[in-house]
């Protein structure tokens, strides 16, 4: 089944943790990209991937850290997570053209 | 820049009565546009897309949205509501000229009524 896979799906963890969610496809697809989602405020772009070792920052990249090694995998990286970064996390990919992403089931952080 | 916005935070409607979910946009090239819906503690799922063929766009579900250029809007309906289609609804404008970038609107939550 062609999907996006998100692990882990909740998560709770304390200020400064480092911490890491990973996403991977399994459509070989070029585009990668990482969102939250916070009441009122509909999703924001963190940071997407055009292409392994291609990265470029989205609208809300502060405190996030992403790496494109390998196609299927963009994992998103939480060097000291603060409270602020309690959120709802989805990971989508897409192929090129407009096709439209694929979105994962989401992650649900919280960080006390 | 590419932005969009929804009209209306919640909707309501009744059981069988049709839906209306409003959305413009603005975009800087001709747009790529969609819709997609999240049922609650669910990922998001593309109901339909504009990709610069018919302007009249159908979706999974019953769903349809017509892209009106001279309105610059992409409003989503649906003849008559079902009680699962109560969701939270979001349109999305992208750019393919950006790296495929999407951008949201805040979303629409529907209601339906029994």
């Amino acid at each position: 089944e062609a999907q996006v896979t998100q692990n882990p799906r909740y998560l709770i963890t304390v200020t400064g943790k480092k911490l890491t969610v990973t996403c991977s496809q399994n459509m070989n697809h070029e585009y990668m990209s990482w969102y939250r989602q916070d009441p009122g405020l509909g999703l924001r772009q963190i940071y997407y991937s055009m292409n392994v070792e291609v990265t470029d920052k989205g609208d809300v990249p502060e405190g996030y850290k992403v790496s494109r090694k390998e196609k299927r995998n963009f994992p998103l990286i939480l060097e000291s997570p603060s409270p602020n970064q309690t959120s709802l996390y989805f990971c989508a990919s897409s192929p090129p053209g407009l096709s439209g992403y694929t979105f994962g089931s989401g992650t649900r952080l919280t960080v006390v | 820049a590419q932005s969009v916005t929804q009209l209306d935070s919640h909707v309501s409607v009744s059981e069988g009565t049709p839906v209306l979910l409003r959305c413009n946009y603005s975009s800087s090239y001709s747009p790529s546009l969609f819709w997609y819906v999240q049922h609650p503690n669910k990922g998001l799922q593309l109901l339909l897309k504009y990709t610069s063929a018919a302007t009249l766009v159908k979706g999974i579900n019953g769903f349809e949205a017509e892209f009106k250029k001279s309105e610059t809007s992409f409003h989503l309906t649906k003849p008559s509501a079902h009680m699962s289609d109560a969701a939270e609804y979001f349109c999305v404008v992208s750019d393919p000229n950006t790296g495929n970038q999407f951008y949201f609107g805040t979303g629409t939550s529907l209601t339906v009524i029994p």
